[in-house]
């Protein structure tokens, strides 16, 4: 099944407790990407990927990292978490090396909550 | 710059009844232009796109939406909307990169 998994699905943590999130992708797609779901906001892109080995920073990059070195996984990685980045993260994936015009295909979603 | 707006932050419609998720969009040149659907505890879905041709795309789940040029517009409807329908939708422009609206939720009472 043509899917993209995230894992944890939930995770509470302290502050400053590096953390990571994974995500992985079976449809061999070009281009990956990482975005946040606020109240109110829909959802705004952290990072993205093109191909692996190219990453470049979306509308809210800071206090976040990505690496791709395989053209699967995306890994999003907070180094110092803070309250403020607590929320619902989302990987997704495309077709092409540009977002554009592919359809974006989501993982299920990861909870975090940072005391 | 480019930007998306759903004006409306909920709809509810009864049953039966037509529904409409309105979208605006503001781009520089030709956008691509997409809705998404979230339901409780998921991800998002595709439901469908514009990207050139005929200004009326069908999609999953028995949605449609119009592209109009002129009014800048993308709204999103259904003819008989059904209880299932109740969800999180998200119109979204692609034109350098991706933007989302800020979502309507939907709700339809039986």
């Amino acid at each position: 099944e043509a899917q993209v998994t995230q894992n944890p699905r939930y995770l509470i943590t302290v502050t400053g407790k590096k953390l990571t999130v994974t995500c992985s992708q079976n449809m061999n797609h070009e281009y990956m990407s990482w975005y946040r779901q606020d109240p109110g906001l829909g959802l705004r892109q952290i990072y993205y990927s093109m191909n692996v080995e190219v990453t470049d920073k979306g509308d809210v990059p800071e206090g976040y990292k990505v690496s791709r070195k395989e053209k699967r996984n995306f890994p999003l990685i907070l180094e110092s978490p803070s309250p403020n980045q607590t929320s619902l993260y989302f990987c997704a994936s495309s077709f092409g090396r540009l977002a554009a015009p592919w359809e974006q295909y989501f993982g299920p979603g990861t909870r975090l909550t940072v005391l | 710059a480019q930007s998306v707006a759903q004006p409306e932050d909920q709809v509810n419609v009864a049953e039966g009844n037509p529904l409409t998720v309105k979208c605006t969009y503001s781009v520089s040149g030709n956008p691509y232009l997409f809705w998404y659907v979230q339901y409780p505890n998921r991800g998002l879905q595709f439901l469908l796109k514009y990207i050139t041709g005929d200004n009326l795309v069908k999609g999953s789940y028995g949605f449609e939406a119009e592209f109009n040029k002129s009014q800048t517009s993308f709204h999103l409807k259904k003819p008989s909307a059904l209880v299932s329908d109740s969800a999180l939708y998200f119109c979204v422009v692609n034109d350098y990169k991706l933007s989302f609206g800020a979502g309507t939720t939907v709700t339809v009472r039986a």
